[in-house]
């Protein structure tokens, strides 16, 4: 129930189109749905969040849906870029104090 | 912009040999985090730790390791005895009260031979 699952495993998109990566989760008790970054060598860097209580969040070319009835949330990147291309992860927590439980990752690549 | 830093930023040890893993959290932040990443898996909590003692730990966080804040800045992770499987990347993350993101820190690359 602590699981947060995550799907494509990897997605090759060309440049200038709109990458989308879902998750779902279980356990009610989340309440803050952050998606990380990471590129190859480097730590996650956190991107966008959203709490349960709206349904979208946009900032710059990503865009969070979260749909808190079917518990599932997922990432738009809008005009992808090559540099975009990196592994992205959700994640979810319980709290502000809780830790931080992440998806299994989605390798993008943005093809030129 | 302030960041968690780590050091050192590759680690290569012995079985069997102790470790200790640095990180200095962004200045005003109150909580801190440890996670590790096995090679192409995800990131997996270890231990949280606020107002100097652990808060939570997962059950990869055994007897072998343990955190300390031995100074106002400093924040580390110690494994006493490495296994072959200790081997990863391990982030360190730091959060201020009041909010919920954690802001990580490059990683460490621990190799253990």
């Amino acid at each position: 129930q602590q699981q947060v699952k995550q799907s494509p495993q990897s997605l090759i998109v060309q440049k200038g189109g709109i990458p989308i990566i879902n998750c779902a989760y279980e356990n009610t008790a989340f309440d803050y749905f952050p998606w990380y970054q990471q590129f190859p060598g480097k730590g996650p860097a956190l991107l966008i969040a959203i709490r349960p209580d709206v349904s979208e969040k946009k900032e710059g070319r990503f865009t969070i849906s979260f749909n808190k009835s079917a518990k599932q949330f997922s990432l738009h990147i809008m005009d992808s870029q090559p540099g975009d291309s990196a592994t992205y992860f959700c994640a979810a927590s319980v709290s502000s104090a809780s830790k931080i439980i992440f998806g299994s990752g989605t390798r993008l690549s943005i093809r030129p | 912009e302030p960041e968690v830093t780590q050091t050192p930023s590759h680690q290569v040890t012995q079985m069997g040999q102790e470790v200790i893993l640095r990180c200095v959290p962004i200045s005003n932040h109150l909580y801190f985090y440890w996670y590790r990443q096995i090679l192409g898996q995800k990131v997996e909590f270890l231990v949280s730790f606020y107002n100097n003692e652990i808060s939570e730990k997962s059950e990869i966080f055994d007897d072998q390791f343990s955190v300390e804040r031995p100074d106002g800045s400093n924040f580390t992770l110690k494994i006493r005895s490495t296994k072959l499987e200790d081997s990863a990347m391990y982030f360190c993350a730091s959060r201020r009260q009041g909010s919920y993101e954690q802001y990580f820190g490059p990683g460490t690359r621990l190799t253990v031979t």
